[in-house]
């Protein structure tokens, strides 16, 4: 089993539509959690931080579920500007060892 | 500030030879990481270092080797480089791992 695992897609979305996709994880020790967007070819940018609580950035929600070890990306509004993808990261409790996701692809059609 | 540099941008290499890809950040962060990314495999972690003179062991080590000799740089050194080294290699930094890392705009290496 993966350490942390996504649905690959892609998630084909109407421009103006709202999507939604999850990552589970596997270490329950874990520390802190993050999107990051990956253009095609490019570096991962840090979308967002995700706190216990569950956190807005503009149109951007993300929520953690410590119990069922898993967090989730909500976009609202999409863009085709949104179509990238999107890597759950996980950091373990030594605070310095990233483990990526394998991503979601999101594709925004107009 | 330029962030996180990587040089070269690519890079050919014949089975055998060596060669370093360069980190340099000017963040004066702590924490710094190579990773590489295959398709189908996602990122994987190489080696990281939380400081000048510390690093340690990723997910997948073998056949590279890193130095932290300044706060400034992590050099990842392949040592003898075969086909299977052929991928995107990333350089990340953080101030401290909680708050994420900015990343490198990537060496794709291809190994022939």
């Amino acid at each position: 089993r993966k350490e942390v695992e996504q649905d690959p897609g892609p998630f084909n979305v109407p421009e103006g539509a709202t999507v939604a996709f999850n990552c589970t994880y596997s270490n329950s020790a874990s520390q802190s959690f993050f999107w990051y967007r990956q253009d095609c070819r490019k570096e991962p940018k840090l979308l967002m931080s995700v706190y216990s609580s569950g956190n807005e950035d503009g149109r951007f929600t993300a929520q953690l579920n410590r119990a069922s070890q898993y967090i989730s990306l909500l976009i609202r509004d999409s863009k085709l500007s949104d179509s990238a993808t999107y890597l759950c990261v996980v950091n373990e409790a030594a605070g310095n060892k990233l483990t990526f996701g394998g991503g979601t692809r999101v594709l925004v059609k107009p | 500030n330029a962030g996180v540099t990587q040089t070269p941008k690519f890079q050919v290499l014949k089975t055998g030879q060596s060669m370093t890809l360069q980190c340099a950040q000017d963040m004066n962060h702590e924490y710094m990481s190579w990773y590489r990314q295959d398709p189908g495999m996602g990122l994987r972690l190489i080696h990281y270092s939380v400081g000048a003179g510390i690093t340690d062991q990723g997910e997948v080590p073998n056949g590279y080797n890193v130095s932290r000799s300044t706060t400034e740089d992590f050099p990842l050194r392949l040592l003898s480089a075969a086909p299977s080294q052929t991928s995107v290699y990333f350089c990340a930094s953080s101030y401290e791992g909680h708050y994420g890392y900015t990343f490198g705009s990537g060496t794709r290496l291809t190994v022939v």
